[in-house]
């Protein structure tokens, strides 16, 4: 049973628009959470995270959001780029901190 | 980026035959993990280490060992590989719990 999901496996958004990236989890003892995006044939790289002791945090044009009564996290990317086009990786950690739980990821296509 | 390098990138070997991979990271980092990726899982924790000659598995360690016997090594061997071990391993390392960095990855092919 998969604690963390990311029900969407793509999102195709215009350049400029907002695109808005959804995450949702099982597991109430998870308490941090971080977003990563991965290029092709290059590893994930780490771009944003949150704890939960809040409810926002922001980062240039990337913003997470976590709602903790719905276990629901969103990214949003505004304005987007053809260069955010990547695979999108949410994740989540317990207070123990070190096993990362990952959902199974969402495609982000940017159209020019 | 971090300074991590997996080796080898690509292998191709065949069921029954060991294969170990590396990673070297020169951040001098305390944690290091293995992950495998693949469709529809996303990255899945095999092992991890928490310090020389430190390790404790992860949520699919079956089939696999780890050792680091220096800070900046951490090896993973399939001892008798299987076609359900084909998948793009990456390490990863952090000097806390998180965040952690992730290697290039190695695509593993077992016939």
């Amino acid at each position: 049973d998969q604690q963390v999901k990311q029900n969407s496996p793509s999102l195709s958004v215009q350049e400029g628009r907002i695109s808005i990236l959804n995450c949702d989890y099982t597991n109430s003892m998870f308490d941090y959470f971080l977003w990563y995006k991965k290029y092709p044939a290059e590893g994930p790289t780490f771009l944003i995270s949150i704890s939960s002791i809040k409810d926002k945090n922001e980062d240039g044009r990337f913003t997470v959001f976590l709602n903790k009564s719905a276990k629901h996290l969103s990214l949003h990317i505004v304005p987007s780029q053809p260069g955010d086009s990547a695979v999108y990786f949410c994740a989540a950690s317990d207070n123990a901190g070190n096993m990362l739980t990952f959902g199974g990821g969402t495609r982000l296509m940017v159209k020019p | 980026d971090a300074g991590i390098t997996q080796s080898p990138r690509h292998k191709v070997t065949e069921t029954g035959t060991p294969v170990t991979l590396r990673c070297h990271q020169t951040e001098n980092h305390r944690y290091m993990y293995w992950y495998r990726q693949d469709p529809g899982h996303g990255l899945r924790l095999i092992h991890y280490s928490y310090g020389v000659k430190d390790t404790d598995k992860g949520e699919v360690s079956d089939g696999y060992s780890v050792s680091r016997s220096k800070t900046e090594d951490f090896l993973l061997t399939l001892e008798s590989a299987t076609s359900s071990q084909t998948s793009v391993y990456f390490c990863a390392i952090s000097e806390g719990a998180v965040p952690q960095h992730f290697g290039d990855g190695t695509r593993l092919s077992i016939l």
